[in-house]
Formats: structure tokens, sequence, C-alpha cells
């Protein structure tokens, strides 16, 4: 596609349940990140992959939270007995990284909208 | 790790007014500062980007500084417009690359 894409736009899950968001980044594009957005707030790094390179985890707030992105592609965030406060905007990330072009722009999708009942 | 700082968190002006939105960072090491505008309901967006070897960029009514020394950046728009309100976001980006790390964003309003 031509952007990056998100799903489900918006999810509605029951506390304690597990929820899978997925991102299609911009073909090509080797980095993918996850970001948190609550409401009215900044942006939270979550996790970032780049390549084959094992994953930065770094940012993930607890072991409920995973991410996977297989072959390089689409990527998977999942939170696993899911709690009120991980209500939030979820927001993917792609960029094209390469040898001669190390920093270059990141192209956001529109976001999944989570919220926990 | 990076830490990014930006301030103001809400900046409110007249319309054609100029705004300054400034943001410091604590790696040394980083070398790729982009902004970011979020409309509402909106996924952010570049807007402007600055490397580490030059110390302003300009790009119609706004423009970015760069004070690695400092290590601060701001963002300046001039001539405010209606449509310039948004909540606008500063990031860095370290040498490696790995990871882009934000501020909180300025919320700016400009009142018309």
């Amino acid at each position: 596609g031509a952007g990056v894409s998100q799903s489900p736009s918006n999810k509605v899950t029951e506390k304690g349940k597990d929820v899978e968001l997925r991102c299609d980044p911009i073909s090509g594009h080797t980095a993918l990140y996850w970001y948190r957005q609550s409401l009215g707030q900044g942006l939270e790094f979550l996790i970032y992959f780049q390549g084959n390179s094992a994953p930065d985890k770094s940012g993930l707030p607890s072991d409920r939270f995973s991410a996977e992105r297989t072959g390089g592609s689409v990527s998977t965030l999942t939170i696993q007995r899911t709690q009120q406060e991980d209500s939030a905007v979820y927001l993917c990330a792609s960029s094209l990284r390469t040898s001669t072009a190390l920093n270059t722009e990141a192209f956001f999708g529109q976001g999944t909208r989570l919220t926990v009942v | 790790g990076e830490n990014v700082e930006q301030h103001p968190s809400t900046l409110s002006v007249q319309e054609g007014d100029s705004a300054v939105i400034k943001c410091t960072y604590s790696d040394s090491a980083s070398n790729y500062f982009p902004w970011y505008k979020q409309e509402l309901g909106k996924r952010p967006q570049l807007i402007i980007d600055i490397r580490s070897n030059v110390g302003e960029k300009k790009d119609q009514r706004i423009a970015v500084t760069l004070n690695k020394t400092a290590k601060h950046f701001s963002l300046h728009i001039t001539e405010t417009q209606p449509e310039d309100s948004a909540v606008y976001f500063c990031a860095a980006t370290d040498t490696g690359g790995f990871k882009t790390i934000f501020g909180a964003g300025t919320r700016l309003f400009v009142k018309a």
C-alpha cells in the first residue's frame, strides 16, 4: 500500500482479555516502531525493529506486552490480560534505514484506539 | 538512553504572531532532529528536520535551529495562521539510528 496501515482502527475489549494489533509498514521500509499515545499525551516509545537485528524492547511497560515482526514486514503488538490503563492509541511507524540513509522520516499509521472496559 | 524535553506544553498566540517551541536532548551522539505536527484526530506527520551538521534550516514560515554544544533545538513558526493549531512534537534520533525518542509535545493554539 501507499502508507502505513494499522488494524483494527478501533478495539474495545474487556479487562483481562488479550488483544492483537497489526501494522503493515510501507513496503521496503526496514525500520518499524510502536508508540503509545494516551489521551492528550505525548508519544511513548514501546519497541523498535530494524531489519533482522534483535528488537529494542526497552520501552515495553510490562511483560504483558510483546511484539513480533514476521519476515521483516508485518508486525503485531500483543497485549495480554489487558488492564484499563492500557487504553490508548497505539501508533505504528516505519522508516527506510540503510547504510547510507541512517535517519530518515518516520511515516505513521492512523493508529489503533484501544479501549479496555 | 536519550531523553528529550519539550517546552512549553501549551502555547497560545494571536494569528500573525510568531511561535517558538524549544527542546533539549541528553545524548550528545544524537544527530537527527525531526519535528512532527499532529492535527486533532490525525497521525503525526513530519514538517521539518535538521541534521547535526547544520545549525539552521528554513522552509517557508517554519524554521528550526540547533545548538549542539548546548544540546537544544527549537522550532520557529512565523506569521501563524489558525491552521497551524496542532500538537507539535520534537524528536531526537541517535547516531545508531536505533530509535527516535519524542518530546512530550506542545499544543499550539492560534487565535483568529
